[in-house]
């Protein structure tokens, strides 16, 4: 199986840049994902990192280190509309065979404050 | 457009009754899902197909059941609901492809409650 842990709430102040941790356990490890969610609404994707490193996209950056089992999600220049949760989401290929499942961690919640 | 869409947005019934949930895709991706989401916020897949065949099914109980009429529709049944099945059901789309990018589309979700 695999194990997701990110922390379950953040806050932060507007303008302010936060790093919001995910680490996982996992074998057969073939992609991480990072989605926004807010309330109400359905997840949009962020970001994805298959290989070790930095994707960084506008005020978005992911980080991805497959030999530590972590990545983190970096926001810059922090808005107001950035306050939703943050799912962390590990693609693997089961040990058994077959397709890849995709594991949701349980989010965190970023609150951005003025 | 509407990249993935679901309907009823809202669905509000009483405790053993059926009913079904619709979610099509014009994205002419080939793989669909099911997720269901908590009161707690967790999101955990349900079911996977792709072009139309079951690939993924999670412990999941019988009493659902996805259908696949074509690679853009991926519709859920439910019956007999009992009040743990009230969450939000949502719906998603993506091309797999192995090693490449891949990014998953939602659709907005089916408010589910069971009285």
């Amino acid at each position: 199986g695999q194990n997701i842990d990110q922390p379950t709430e953040m806050t932060a102040t507007e303008g302010a840049i936060v790093q919001i941790n995910c680490t996982y356990q996992t074998s057969g490890f073939n992609g991480l994902f990072w989605y926004q969610q807010h309330a109400g609404e359905a997840p949009t994707f962020l970001s994805y990192n298959v290989l070790d490193g930095l994707e960084e996209k506008g005020r978005f950056s992911s980080f991805l280190s497959r030999s530590k089992g972590y990545s983190y999600l970096l926001l810059k220049e922090l808005q107001m509309k950035d306050s939703a949760s943050y799912l962390c989401a590990v693609r693997a290929y089961p040990s058994s065979g077959g397709s890849y499942i995709p594991t949701f961690g349980r989010g965190t919640s970023l609150i951005v404050h003025p | 457009d509407t990249a993935v869409s679901q309907t009823p947005k809202y669905l509000v019934t009483q405790m053993g009754n059926d009913k079904s949930i619709k979610c099509e895709q014009n994205l002419g991706h080939d793989t669909m899902y099911w997720y269901k989401q908590d009161s707690k916020k967790f999101l955990k897949i349900m079911f996977s197909y792709n072009n139309k065949e079951l690939i993924i099914n999670e412990t999941v109980p019988n009493r659902f059941s996805p259908k696949s009429p074509d690679k853009a529709h991926l519709n859920l049944h439910i019956n007999s609901l009992e009040l743990g099945d009230s969450a939000v059901y949502f719906c998603a789309s993506s091309q797999v492809e192995r090693g490449r990018q891949e990014t998953q589309y939602f659709g907005p979700g089916t408010r589910l409650l069971v009285l």
